[in-house]
């Protein structure tokens, strides 16, 4: 199995700052997965975090607004950028062994 | 495109009553076939997956490729039971990507 850790578990945030979010793992992954789940909604995925590359983004989903970093195989940051309301959700952090997929406790923002 | 459909937001059934959670999917190729589910204040956790054909609190789930369904079936609920399923997919789980596509969930309540 994976234990995933995230900080913070959740924040209050002023629109136009930003807030990064980090994901700690108890073993060394190759892939880690970053998921936004908006209120009532489903979780979507929102990038693939590759160690010693650049973050692969799903569509609707760019690196300015959401940057990724992968500095090795048990960390990944995620940044959100110049915060609007829109952006209040839960962001999930997962990693994928053994055939599972494990999920982060997850990050609840709230932009104000 | 891959997609899965959750028809019912909301469920509500009485304690010891059978339950049963649709899930429905759209994948060209073989899916890997996962239910999650999310307890309150909790972290979102592996259910089911398809591949290993197993039975977890109770909960069954086969796929039905010809319908393309994945229903999660327990013949009686229980007050535990209650919390958010989610069905979610995936391609061949080949080496270390996980990414899933997940439905919009269903909130399952057992009541007394």
């Amino acid at each position: 199995s994976a234990v995933i850790s995230q900080k913070p578990s959740r924040d209050i945030c002023q629109r136009g700052t930003s807030l990064t979010i980090q994901c700690q793992v108890d073993s060394q992954v190759t892939m880690m997965f970053w998921y936004r789940q908006q209120p009532g909604q489903s979780l979507t995925l929102i990038a693939t975090a590759n160690q010693g590359s650049e973050a692969t983004y799903e569509s609707g989903f760019v690196i300015d607004k959401f940057p990724i970093s992968r500095p090795n195989l048990t960390f990944s940051t995620l940044t959100v950028s110049n915060m609007s309301p829109e952006d209040s959700s839960i962001y999930l952090c997962s990693v994928g062994k053994g055939g599972w997929a494990f999920f982060g406790q997850g990050t609840r923002l709230t932009v104000v | 495109a891959q997609r899965v459909t959750q028809p019912e937001k909301l469920l509500s059934v009485f304690k010891g009553a059978p339950v049963e959670l649709k899930c429905n999917y759209s994948y060209s190729g073989s899916p890997e076939l996962f239910w999650y589910v999310q307890y309150s204040r909790q972290r979102l956790q592996l259910l089911l997956r398809h591949i290993s054909r197993e039975s977890i609190k109770g909960f069954t789930a086969d796929l039905n490729k010809g319908e393309t369904s994945f229903h999660l079936k327990k013949p009686f609920a229980q007050e535990e039971d209650s919390a958010m399923y989610y069905c979610a997919l995936s391609g061949p789980l080949r080496g270390s990507n996980y990414k899933l596509t997940f439905g919009k969930g269903t909130l399952l309540t057992v009541n007394p």
